[in-house]
């Protein structure tokens, strides 16, 4: 039960898109639709950005998008602003009936 | 309002024991699949485990199976963490988080309980 990788760290500037890979095996992301991010800001509670691979919940802004292709689904953050610094964590169901979450990415917004 | 709040965190030492509790509120708890979830501080997010509605089903991650007890007491709104046998390792802030209903992610968290396993 690896964590599923992720990069250590983006950045960009205001107004810029930045992506965050998420990549596990057919074990986990390539082999569900069961994909889910969430947004940290440390000291709070995280966030749910999008569930079940591409689904935003009501009030997440449609800069959040996400795709998948294979064992890889990939957060893209549109219009980057300053709020949107935080760490980001995808998560995982399993062949297993367990969980797995991304090992994170720490988002700067220059 | 919909609330998680855990209790039961604290300093053990190496092989002793805890058990962490969640009490929840503002939603009808027998429906809703409960998980723990661990960070140690400044690291990442790990999935610890998970109990169905009716503890018929419960699931661990490989670095606490064994050793860990998710339960639950749905009289009391209630999920238990039974922690034995802790290590160094095991040392982390432990969120309760609420599995959204029907589906296969979380979508409520508790503030978190610290447990620290130190001599």
């Amino acid at each position: 039960q690896s964590a599923l990788t992720q990069p250590a760290s983006v950045s960009g500037s205001p107004g810029q898109s930045i992506t965050i890979s998420c990549t596990g095996t057919s074990s986990d992301v390539g082999g569900y639709n069961y994909v889910s991010w969430y947004q940290h800001h440390p000291g709070k509670a995280p966030k749910l950005l999008i569930f079940d691979v591409s689904n935003r919940p009501s009030g997440v802004s449609n800069r959040f998008s996400v795709s998948k292709s294979g064992n890889t689904a990939s957060l893209t953050i549109s219009g980057l602003q300053a709020e949107d610094e935080a760490d980001y964590y995808c998560f995982s169901y399993t062949v297993s009936s367990t969980y797995v979450f991304g090992s994170g990415t720490k988002v700067t917004v220059l | 309002e919909v609330q998680l709040v855990e209790s039961g965190g604290g300093l053990v030492q190496p092989g002793g024991s805890l058990r962490l509790s969640c009490a929840a509120s503002g939603f009808t708890f027998n429906n809703y699949w409960i998980h723990w979830v661990r960070q140690v501080p400044g690291k990442g997010l790990v999935w610890v485990s998970r109990v169905n509605t009716d503890e018929s089903s419960t699931n661990y991650a490989d670095s606490v199976k064994g050793r860990f007890t998710i339960s639950r007491d749905n009289a009391k709104n209630t999920v238990y963490l039974q922690m034995n046998s802790l290590r160094a390792e095991d040392t982390a802030v432990y969120y309760c988080v609420r599995g959204a209903l029907r589906a296969y992610y979380v979508d409520v968290w508790g503030k978190g309980t610290t447990v620290t396993v130190s001599s």
